[in-house]
């Protein structure tokens, strides 16, 4: 199976800062990545699908890049409802397989 | 609007077996590979299946951990995505949600909660 790693598992932050994240996987999975939401509570959301591209309707303060095994998701501009747990999922081979998530508090 | 209603969720003492269901509305089910997570209490997502359209064969696939005790299964006359649990054990305990798609999990349910306890 192939390993999802996230970094970091937790990180706080202020409102208006740059935030970034990052998931490596255990071996090259081309962008065949994607990026989701979990508020407390709350099923999970997608934000992000293919390593870059923004689902419809998700604000553009989200971004994703990266290819290959090493991917990146970046909130712009922290916002006091960004507050949850991100996680990264590969989709090249089968067992997909989710990172172990990272959760984001504001300082 | 799409919408995934989870159901059937519940306590069952290990060995057991349930069923959850997974009733969905506003986009063409038939049409669509569906799939199932779950996530135990406290813990990250964890891929556990899914299913293709019928018109791509209706095949399914599993993690590791359930193969040979779930199977998720569809029908398409009433849009609703099923999976059967057997031989449940205490590390199945999880909120299990559906969702639309196979490698994109583009929509999810609410989650229903089992629970697998003695």
């Amino acid at each position: 199976d192939i390993q999802m790693t996230q970094s970091p598992s937790s990180l706080s932050a202020s409102v208006g800062d740059r935030v970034t994240i990052t998931c490596q996987a255990s071996q090259d999975i081309r962008n065949y990545l994607n990026w989701y939401q979990q508020k407390p509570g709350k099923a999970p959301k997608l934000l992000i699908y293919d390593a870059s591209n923004l689902e419809t309707g998700v604000p553009s303060r989200f971004s994703g890049s990266g290819s290959g095994a090493d991917f990146t998701f970046t909130i712009s501009s922290l916002q006091p409802e960004d507050i949850a747990t991100y996680y990264c999922q590969q989709y090249d081979n089968l067992p997909f397989t989710f990172g172990q998530g990272t959760k984001l508090e504001i300082k | 609007e799409v919408q995934l209603v989870e159901s059937g969720g519940g306590s069952v003492k290990p060995g057991g077996s349930l069923r959850l269901s997974c009733a969905a509305s506003g986009f063409t089910f038939s049409n669509a590979w569906m799939s199932w997570v779950r996530q135990a209490p406290g813990k990250g997502l964890e891929w556990v299946g899914r299913i293709k359209s019928t018109t791509d064969g209706g095949t399914t696939d599993y993690a590791a951990p359930v193969k040979g005790r779930f199977t998720i299964s569809r029908d398409d006359a009433k849009n609703t995505l099923y999976v059967q649990m057997s031989s449940l054990k205490t590390e199945d305990t999880a909120v299990y949600y559906c969702t639309t798609g196979s490698n994109v999990l583009g929509y999810w349910g609410q989650g229903t909660l089992v629970t697998v306890s003695s």
